[in-house]
């Protein structure tokens, strides 16, 4: 199994609702990351997870608080989020977090704030 | 919000043509370098990748060539398909980063008949 799966695959949320992405992946990787990006831009890091732990967090806002439950899984949750937070989120997972390895990609949550 | 009019850079490619997708990478330091192609509505999806300590690596119909001198990175796509629409991403992973991949603006590949 070489995929990582994201929930849901859309989500529409007002700036004072909660809500949580969760990531998911079975390859037996250790690091785990998640990506903003906005239309017609690269992905930028948010944070990185590496056995379990926060190893980077990229000066993201506290509206973003990321959850790592055990190895295969990852939460992003979400609270008075900005309109300006509309883009795709994307989890990625690698063996470790050195370098040298690729990273694979979910399909990402297309997140809407209303 | 976002840039009115934002765009990316564009390669026109006839089907059955060569593609060469360029990209400037930014730190001397970077030792591993990936491409990436993302198709609408998708995550990005593993291309090749290469190391600093190679400049050419081949892999099926994609070259991917690096020229440490000038920090460039190309990646050349052979008998260009219709599914090779899509952006095009480079990746640097620095030395000591932790797994921190800085990423390319993309080039939009469009694949005409």
């Amino acid at each position: 199994d070489t995929e990582v799966t994201q929930t849901p695959k859309h989500l529409v949320m007002g700036m004072t609702n909660k809500k949580s992405l969760k990531c998911e992946q079975h390859m037996g990787h250790r690091a785990m990351y998640w990506y903003k990006q906005k239309a017609k831009k690269p992905p930028e890091l948010m944070f990185v997870y590496s056995y379990e732990k926060l190893s980077i967090n990229e000066s993201v806002p506290s509206r973003f608080s990321p959850e790592c439950p055990n190895s295969s899984l990852l939460n992003l949750h979400l609270h008075a989020l900005q309109p300006e937070d509309s883009a795709l989120y994307l989890c990625a997972s690698s063996p470790t977090s050195g370098v040298l390895y690729e990273q694979y990609f979910g399909p990402g949550t297309r997140l809407t704030v209303t | 919000g976002e840039s009115v009019g934002l765009h990316l850079p564009t390669l026109s490619v006839q089907e059955g043509d060569n593609s060469i997708i360029n990209c400037a990478y930014s730190n001397s330091a970077s030792d591993y370098f990936i491409w990436y192609k993302q198709e609408s509505g998708k995550g990005p999806q593993f291309i090749i990748d290469i190391r600093s300590n190679m400049d050419k690596r081949q892999g099926q119909r994609v070259t991917v060539l690096l020229n440490k001198t000038v920090k460039h990175l190309s990646l050349q796509i052979a008998a260009t398909q219709p599914g090779d629409s899509a952006v095009y991403f480079c990746a640097e992973n620095m030395v000591d980063s932790w797994g921190k991949l800085q990423f390319g603006a993309g080039t939009q590949v469009v694949v005409t008949p």
